[in-house]
């Protein structure tokens, strides 16, 4: 059973840099994706990693994204810059399954609040 | 972009009752379509994916239908752990996976 664990800043500054890292451990890491959820509010896709380096940002958050893998370390990380209030929210990593006929997120990690806030 | 819609937002049920949760695409996605349980304070759980197909481990309570835009979620006959917010997720057409708004069910 595959097992994520967010880490990283709670408190970010307006204008700064959102940096969370995943660590994954339990499986290969395949497909992987970053979802987040402002306080009270729904779940908006960030963007995934697969194929060992291919990726797919959200085009609302494309300009500011980026996911990367450390292979040798089973550790998945995002950078969000410019970051405002409007990305505070509990950020999840999480494993995608996909198929011919089928795309799910799997195992979710716990999740990490970033506050946005000088 | 495909715009997810949910309905109702929320509802009041019982234990016991028959509970049924319509999820609405902005065009086409298949049956690339999935269901997520949220309890407060926890991480999203799937439920059911490619509309209709049972997560391991989850109760047979739960079940998916429809294609093309429309589909349902429905719990046969709601249990005291099942009061959360679910929400319907389409995968057919990325960027972006979208997610619907959410429906909360509560104790009635």
């Amino acid at each position: 059973q595959v097992q994520l664990q967010e880490s990283g800043p709670g408190l970010v500054r307006p204008s700064g840099t959102l940096s969370l890292n995943c660590d994954v451990s339990g499986g290969p890491l395949n497909r992987w994706t970053w979802v987040r959820q402002p306080p009270g509010r729904g779940l908006e896709w960030i963007g995934e990693l697969y194929n060992g380096g291919s990726s797919n940002y959200s085009p609302s958050l494309k300009s500011r994204t980026s996911i990367s893998l450390d292979k040798a370390k089973n550790l998945l990380s995002l950078r969000l810059t410019s970051v405002t209030a409007a990305d505070t929210a509990v950020y999840y990593c999480a494993e995608v399954r996909d198929g011919y006929n089928y795309y799910y997120i799997d195992s979710w990690g716990q999740g990490t609040l970033v506050t946005v806030s000088s | 972009d495909i715009q997810m819609t949910q309905s109702p937002s929320s509802l009041s049920a019982s234990v016991g009752d028959r509970v049924t949760i319509t999820c609405r695409a902005s065009q086409t996605i298949s049956n690339f379509l999935n269901w997520y349980q949220q309890k407060p304070g926890k991480a999203p759980k799937l439920l059911i994916y490619a509309t209709s197909s049972l997560q391991s481990g989850v109760p047979p309570r739960f079940s998916g239908s429809g294609s093309g835009t429309d589909f349902t979620l429905t719990i046969s006959s709601l249990q005291p752990e099942d009061f959360a917010t679910y929400y319907c997720q389409q995968s057919y057409s990325s960027p972006p996976i979208t997610f619907g708004p959410g429906t909360k069910v509560d104790v009635k």
